[in-house]
């Protein structure tokens, strides 16, 4: 099983249409979710951290289920410029070290 | 706002030529992060790195690797002996504490081509 699991999509959506991601995690000692998006061939740039109690900023919204080992990412009123790849990330724990285990991402197109 | 910034954006190198990638952390980070993504796939992690050694590193990170703290801003991966295979976008990233719960930021990355 994947440790970071998504849906690689396209998701093909006409402009103000709201979309959700979801993502899976096989290891129940992840600490740590975030949501990452990657333009094409560049850096992955955070677009927020994900909480248990769930978190919103703007148009995103996130939601971590730890008993289901289930994220995910809601966006509303989708804009052109949310075109990307969104990249579901969980930290891994080993002993005290901290590293970001990435999903293959889900792609996002908005069309006008 | 402060930015991880990464040197140089492309290097064309040939198989079993030693490459070394420069980074420069945001200032006041204290823990260090090499990634790569090869075209098409996921993004891996290769190396973390605190207190001028390593914390942890992957499978991928075979003694063809080495990383370097050599002043107080740079931080380098050196590829000894490159195969065809590393071709890919080297990313580094630094994050303030070394805790799950702290965001690591990323750099624009490096195209490495190894022909």
């Amino acid at each position: 099983r994947k440790e970071v699991e998504q849906d690689p999509g396209p998701f093909n959506v006409p402009e103000g249409a709201t979309v959700a991601f979801n993502c899976t995690y096989s290891n129940s000692a992840s600490q740590s979710f975030f949501w990452y998006r990657q333009d094409c061939r560049k850096e992955p740039k955070l677009l927020m951290s994900v909480y248990s109690s769930g978190n919103e900023d703007g148009r995103f919204t996130a939601q971590l289920n730890r008993a289901s080992q289930y994220i995910s990412l809601l966006i509303r009123d989708s804009k052109l410029s949310d075109s990307a790849t969104y990249l579901c990330v969980v930290n891994i724990p080993k002993d005290s070290s901290y590293k970001l285990i990435f999903g293959s991402g889900t792609r996002l197109l908005v069309r006008p | 706002e402060p930015e991880v910034t990464q040197t140089p954006s492309h290097q064309v190198t040939q198989m079993g030529q030693e490459v070394i990638l420069r980074c420069v952390p945001i200032s006041n980070h204290l823990y260090f992060y090499w990634y790569r993504q090869i075209l098409g796939q996921k993004v891996e992690f290769l190396v973390s790195f605190y207190n001028n050694e390593i914390s942890e590193k992957s499978e991928i990170f075979d003694d063809q690797f080495s990383v370097e703290r050599p002043d107080g801003s740079n931080f380098t991966l050196k590829i000894r002996s490159t195969k065809l295979e590393d071709s890919a976008m080297y990313f580094c990233a630094s994050s303030e504490v070394y805790s799950g719960s702290y965001e690591q930021y990323f750099g624009p990355g490096t195209r490495l081509t190894v022909t």
